[in-house]
């Protein structure tokens, strides 16, 4: 079975400081792995995803994650918060490919202080 | 159309009373999925379509749910005898890949929240 933990709801940073979403993942095979974003009244967009090439994925906006196997997580960060990054971010996991078997975690809101 | 549009973005209904939700995907994609998300959760998946076929159906909680795309475009998911716990975004989304070749890159659109009183 296939799940994913995020581990804080909610995380607020300084205009310039770090950004890290935690997020750990359950899965019986190699998972894919995916962070989206959603902007108040947007739709849900997808920033970046890991489907078994290399472990350090970068995104758009300047995100990166590191998939490590031996944690079972895949951390989302960013060295330096914008105003624009407030938005709730999600994890998601699919251990058997297909669209149709994404599994998404709770969110993590991201507030980010002027 | 230039992203996913959903109809309609806010609907309050009765108890009792069926809804229809509508879901106009991007122009040409050939996949499509329904998603619930309840207050403080992730989206759950529903049910998705390549081109006019429903291939999966298996996240429909029950039988008073439906979904159709019958030209391989816009798709209607309906609910019948609307129940509270029927309260929640629902989200559709789209992708020009078939399901089976999609590697997870969906676009959404802004969802239809739904309120049973």
């Amino acid at each position: 079975a296939q799940s994913v933990t995020q581990l804080d709801s909610h995380v607020s940073v300084s205009e310039g400081t770090p950004v890290l979403l935690r997020c750990n993942y359950s899965s019986s095979y190699s998972p894919s792995l995916f962070w989206y974003v959603q902007h108040p009244n947007k739709g849900l967009q997808l920033l970046l995803k890991y489907t078994s090439a290399a472990t350090l994925v970068k995104g758009i906006n300047g995100f990166e994650a590191e998939f490590k196997k031996s944690e079972t997580s895949f951390h989302l960060t960013k060295p330096s918060a914008h105003m624009s990054d407030a938005a709730e971010y999600f994890c998601v996991v699919s251990e058997r490919g297909g669209a149709n078997n994404l599994f998404f975690g709770t969110g993590t809101r991201l507030t980010v202080i002027p | 159309g230039a992203g996913v549009s959903q109809s309609p973005r806010y609907k309050v209904t009765k108890r009792g009373q069926d809804v229809a939700l509508r879901c106009d995907p991007i122009s040409g994609h050939v996949s499509l999925y329904w998603y619930r998300q309840a207050l403080g959760q992730g989206p759950e998946f529903l049910t998705y379509f390549n081109y006019e076929a429903q291939q999966d159906k298996s996240g429909l909680p029950n039988d008073r749910f439906s979904a159709e795309r019958p030209e391989g475009s816009i798709s209607t998911l309906t609910i019948q005898r609307t129940e509270q716990r029927d309260s929640a975004m629902y989200r559709c989304a789209s992708s020009w890949r078939p399901v089976n070749l999609n590697t997870g890159e969906l676009f959404f659109g802004e969802g239809s929240r739904l309120t049973v009183l």
